[in-house]
């Protein structure tokens, strides 16, 4: 089994329709994260939990929320999905100090 | 001014060069520095980490760190077919930051 899951792996969505993006981990990591990546516009980072109380915005968090339900799973929602939110999501994790381990992403189209 | 630049490249290297790939970041507070591989269609994958001013070799692969001029480097020596990827460079304020910031990329191809 991969070490960070997600899921689905592909989504196609009507604007205005809620969605959730589901992660799990198995490295028993705290730290947890969800980025977005476009073309061009490299890495953004929507969401990051360093434990299971504690929730912090990254730089695009408008239209977005987050649950972490347990220190292995991390979800990010969109309310009321636009055409603007379609990318590849990434969820990652890692120990204090070190480099992420990444998913294998979602890709997520908006119609 | 981003907080982390790279060039975006493209960039072509016949098979067995040295490929060459830089990153610059503004915040000269940042202590941690990462880079990692990405393969089309596929999730990033760290490849290096450098904390300390000089160089830091792993294999074929060499990260050089300069902190007073904010640069990064990646060097991958004998360059293969199979180094084909993007290439990101990420930069943390401190080892205890919460989040990496990263550049967008830069693509690297190897001729045969």
């Amino acid at each position: 089994d991969a070490d960070v899951t997600q899921t689905p792996r592909n989504r196609i969505t009507k604007t205005g329709k809620r969605i959730m993006l589901e992660c799990s981990q198995t490295k028993g990591h705290d730290r947890m994260y969800w980025y977005r990546q476009d073309p061009g516009l490299g890495l953004r980072l929507i969401y990051y939990s360093f434990d299971v109380k504690d929730i912090n915005k990254g730089e695009i968090s408008d239209g977005y929320s987050v649950s972490r339900q347990a220190q292995a799973k991390f979800s990010l929602s969109l309310e009321s999905a636009i055409p603007n939110q379609t990318a590849l999501y990434f969820c990652a994790t890692s120990p204090t100090g070190y480099g992420y381990t990444f998913g294998s992403g979602t890709r997520l189209t908006v119609v | 001014q981003k907080e982390v630049e790279q060039n975006s490249g493209p960039l072509s290297v016949p098979e067995g060069a040295i490929a060459s790939l830089n990153c610059t970041y503004s915040d000269r507070g940042s202590q941690s520095f990462f880079w990692y591989r990405q393969y089309s269609g596929k999730s990033p994958e760290l490849i290096m980490f450098i904390y300390s001013n000089g160089d830091k070799e792993d294999g074929r692969f060499t990260a050089q760190l300069n902190k007073a001029s904010q640069y990064v480097s990646l060097l991958i020596r004998d360059s293969q077919p199979s180094d084909s990827a993007t290439y990101l460079c990420a930069v943390k304020a401190n080892t205890n930051a919460g989040k990496s910031t990263f550049g967008d990329g830069t693509t690297l191809t190897v001729k045969p």
